[in-house]
């Protein structure tokens, strides 16, 4: 099993140019979940899926987008990148909703200039 | 609002050394805890979780960690550290019902030879 994996690495962007990560987790694991990671700050939870075709949002859902069309993948969508969205960003996966123990992706680092 | 809170940001200790990562969290009822851990570059992974039971857990790489209820506590321990434990480490507490994990700011710990 590769587990769960992002991509891009790393990413530059300009302020207002939009972009997907991508995540895929090949576990068959019904949640799947984003978090960025900021300094001092940990992880903070951005959306969150419960299964396909189901998204709810988390603690810093503005300025992002998701969707789960498949079990197996849970892109994240920024729509108009901001310098405050520069960030590395983790995807998370986990058996269902009662396991909590979460799986994690490498990390994309985004910068937004 | 629930909160996790990692009073040390950066801890230095020399190998051979014990070591104890302090974790508090503000929550109304027992939450499930873990610890992650984070080397450079990479992403998360479970060192150790509790649900319920025996309040001490071992985890993987020789460590574990206490659940002390009256303290609101959920304290790492190792009693010999390795150079290759330098890393970032979170305590994390996951909500009964709401299949989030709320984490705490991470303390970065290095090792002396």
């Amino acid at each position: 099993n590769a587990g769960v994996t992002q991509t891009p690495k790393f990413q530059v962007l300009k302020t207002g140019q939009s972009m997907t990560l991508q995540c895929a987790q090949d576990m068959n694991h019904e949640y799947m979940s984003w978090y960025r990671q900021d300094p001092g700050m940990g992880l903070r939870l951005i959306h969150y899926s419960v299964g396909a075709g189901i998204t709810d949002q988390g603690e810093v859902p503005n300025g992002y987008n998701v969707s789960r069309s498949t079990t197996e993948d849970f892109p994240l969508r920024l729509l108009s990148a901001a310098p405050s969205q520069t960030s590395v960003y983790f995807c998370a996966s986990s058996y269902n909703r009662g396991s909590y123990e979460q799986y994690f992706g490498p990390g994309t680092r985004l910068t937004v200039t | 609002a629930q909160s996790v809170t990692q009073p040390d940001i950066h801890i230095t200790v020399s190998e051979g050394a014990s070591l104890e990562l302090r974790c508090n969290y503000s929550y109304g009822a027992t939450p499930y805890l873990f610890w992650y851990v984070q080397s450079p570059g990479q992403g998360l992974q479970l060192l150790l979780k509790y649900f319920s039971g025996d309040t001490l857990v071992q985890g993987i790489k020789g460590f574990e960690a206490e659940f002390k209820r009256s303290q609101s506590s959920f304290n790492l321990r190792k009693p010999s550290v390795h150079w290759s434990d330098a890393a970032e480490y979170f305590c994390a507490v996951g909500l009964q019902g709401a299949q989030k994990l709320v984490f705490g700011q991470g303390t970065r710990l290095t090792i002396n030879p």
